[in-house]
């Protein structure tokens, strides 16, 4: 079946800007993760999504950093006046309930000038 | 301040060798790890998990082993194949949901 689907795979964008990033996890998985890859760095979690539950949101880094996921199906993830500090890769995962693996998607580069 | 740590950044090892690859923690709430491997411009794959009421699980090539007084998990690949060539990730979480990732280590078989 299909997989964890991202986009715009790439995305550069000017300082001050606002962006969007998609995510449409896997048919059926419940639970959905939003993370960042910085450079050099390991993955930083962002925020997740489970069920109807409210989500957890505090790996957000700041206020301009912003997710929701519509009929519990794809999420996106707004980031507000952007900065140059806020370029990175940011990864998206889904998974189902409980201990089970996350599956990720390509994820989306993003280039703040 | 790193929660989950792998010090090596790099790691070369020779085909049909064994790869050894390590994690240390910090947070002893942790009860659930796992190694990801992630090629170039790809999202990381998952490979194998383990929880804390275990000390081993193999599957296939890959062994992972948790050591919980030591606070270090290692993933064993043998015998290591080019394909393996890639970057990997160990994760720890309190349960499978906020998972801490290490910064990688780049693993290169060399033929």
């Amino acid at each position: 079946g299909a997989g964890v689907s991202q986009s715009p795979s790439n995305k550069v964008t000017e300082k001050g800007k606002d962006v969007e990033l998609r995510c449409d996890p896997i048919s059926g998985h419940t639970a959905l993760y939003w993370y960042r890859q910085s450079l050099g760095q390991g993955l930083e979690f962002l925020i997740y999504f489970q069920g109807n539950s409210a989500p957890d949101k505090s790996g957000l880094p700041s206020d301009r950093f912003s997710a929701e996921r519509t009929g519990g199906s794809v999420s996106t993830l707004t980031i507000q006046r952007t900065q140059q500090e806020d370029s990175a890769v940011y990864l998206c995962a889904s998974s189902l309930p409980g201990y089970n693996e996350q599956f990720f998607g390509p994820g989306t580069r993003l280039t703040v000038l | 301040d790193q929660q989950v740590k792998q010090n090596s950044p790099s790691l070369s090892v020779q085909e049909g060798r064994i790869s050894i690859l390590n994690c240390d923690y910090t947070n002893s709430m942790f009860d659930y790890f796992l190694w990801y491997k992630k090629y170039p411009a790809e999202g990381p794959t998952f490979l194998i998990s383990i929880s804390s009421i275990k000390d081993k699980n193999e599957d296939g090539r890959f062994t992972v082993f948790l050591n919980k007084s030591a606070k270090h998990l290692s993933l064993h690949i043998v015998p290591s194949q080019p394909g393996d060539s890639a970057v990997y990730f160990c994760a720890a979480g309190e349960g499978a949901q906020k998972l801490v990732f290490g910064q990688g280590t780049r693993l290169t078989i060399n033929p």
